[in-house]
């Protein structure tokens, strides 16, 4: 099984909603990252967290890191469709700098 | 101030060949990783240079090799080529570990 699972695998979603996408280790996390990447390009760093119980904002995205660092949630408010993308969480299990990547969510955005 | 750079863009290679990929990372940091993206996947770490050195190593044979310059720079290369080595080579940096990392736009490798 994946060592770091991430849901959903897909989301559509009308402009102006919220939504979450969930990431989620079973092993204690020393740094969680999210990026996004558009198709067939490189990752574009949103937020890096590293305290358990973090929590970082970025204009209408959020992201949290729960108490034992095992689980991390990103949540976009009102979304447009610039949000439009693959999100990737990459996490570091052994303070190292090596990530370790979920498969990835993508979303679409309609009008 | 410039992120992350690499090239070629893009790059197409006959299976049995040789190739060099090369990355300039975001001013001020001195660690560069290499990851391998297939399609639909998320990237998988190659390796990580550090002061010159691989620091650490992912589960990738020895057809993949890596160097790192003075200037932090830093290169991959892929001997033999086989055709499932086609995918999205990116490269981070980072000031050290615990910081973030930003990583470039990455070489698409095609192998035929």
């Amino acid at each position: 099984s994946q060592e770091l699972e991430q849901s959903p695998q897909s989301l559509i979603v009308q402009e102006g909603k919220n939504l979450t996408i969930n990431c989620t280790s079973s092993k204690t996390l020393y740094g969680l990252y999210w990026y996004k990447q558009k198709y067939g390009e490189g990752l574009i760093f949103l937020m890096m967290l590293q305290k358990g119980g973090e929590e970082k904002s970025h204009e209408k995205i959020t992201a949290k890191l729960d108490e034992k660092k095992q689980q991390s949630s990103l949540h976009i408010t009102a979304s447009q469709p610039s949000h439009a993308g693959i999100y990737l969480c990459g996490a570091d299990m052994g303070n190292t700098d090596k990530l370790i990547f979920g498969t990835g969510t993508r979303l679409q955005v309609f009008p | 101030d410039a992120g992350v750079t690499q090239s070629p863009t893009h790059l197409i290679k006959t299976r049995g060949q040789q190739v060099t990929l090369r990355c300039s990372p975001k001013s001020g940091h001195d660690t560069v990783s290499w990851y391998q993206q297939a399609l639909g996947q998320g990237p998988q770490f190659i390796f990580q240079y550090y002061e010159e050195e691989e620091r650490q190593r992912g589960n990738f044979p020895d057809r993949f090799s890596g160097h790192q310059f003075p200037n932090y720079s830093s290169e991959l290369n892929v001997n033999a080529l086989l055709l499932g080595d086609s995918a999205l080579y990116l490269c981070a940096s980072s000031f050290g570990v615990g910081y973030e990392q930003y990583f470039g736009p990455g070489t698409r490798l095609t192998v035929t």
